[in-house]
């Protein structure tokens, strides 16, 4: 079956703009949730979406955002964007809480911040 | 909060064995898991330790000791193919659907 699929898989914004990421989970996958990677942070858990709901957030400021569609598909938002917010945005899918740990990852979006 | 501490590099030779290990520190436990990225790829599933003991996956395996908040990750008879990062992980506390990742390992694979 088809993975993880997030788009665009790369893009170049200037300071002040915002974005929009999206992300398609595996078929039957209920469970969205992104992550921020970077060189000096690592991956740091942003938002997890179930069933178009919120239910978790990560330690990140308010100008990050998203939301879940009835298809399952996430998007996530970022406005007023800072030279700190260049990083892989990681997008993830389960069906929910699992036994084993197992999260299915896109190959994330690339942000530059100029 | 979540602390999970890997040593940054680690480099070996092709078809010897590496042991990469994880530190950890979490006000709950759910079981630790392994991941793998490659330069440019999706972080992927390797491996999850809920109760200690070695997990064997092919020539993967993976270590967990809860009383001393440790796990490692051993590769054998390494190829190419593994250069790569390795992240340990850990459930959230709360019953949350979200991972908090170590810091990562970048493993070298050397002719």
């Amino acid at each position: 079956k088809a993975g993880v699929t997030q788009t665009p898989r790369y893009l170049i914004k200037t300071r002040g703009q915002q974005v929009t990421l999206s992300c398609s989970p595996i078929s039957g996958h209920r469970s969205v949730s992104w992550y921020q990677q970077t060189p000096g942070q690592g991956l740091q858990f942003l938002f997890e979406y179930f069933s178009e709901t919120q239910r978790n957030k990560g330690n990140f400021p308010g100008r990050f955002s998203g939301r879940q569609f009835s298809n399952s598909r996430s998007e996530m938002n970022v406005s007023t964007l800072e030279l700190g917010d260049s990083a892989l945005y990681l997008c993830a899918s389960s069906m929910d809480r699992g036994n084993t740990g197992e999260l299915f990852f896109g190959e994330g979006s690339r942000l530059t911040v100029l | 909060g979540q602390s999970l501490e890997q040593p940054s590099e680690v480099t070996a030779v092709e078809g010897a064995i590496v042991q990469i290990n994880c530190t950890y520190q979490t006000s709950g436990f759910y079981g630790l898991s392994w991941y793998q990225q490659h330069d440019g790829g999706a972080p992927t599933f390797l491996s999850y330790n809920g109760l200690d003991g070695l997990e064997e996956t092919g020539r993967f395996s993976s270590f967990l000791s809860r009383s001393d908040s440790y796990g490692y990750l051993l590769l054998q008879e390494l190829q190419m193919k593994d250069s790569a990062s390795y992240f340990c992980a850990v459930w959230a506390p709360d019953g949350a659907n979200n991972l908090f990742f170590g810091t990562g390992t970048r493993l070298t694979v050397i002719p």
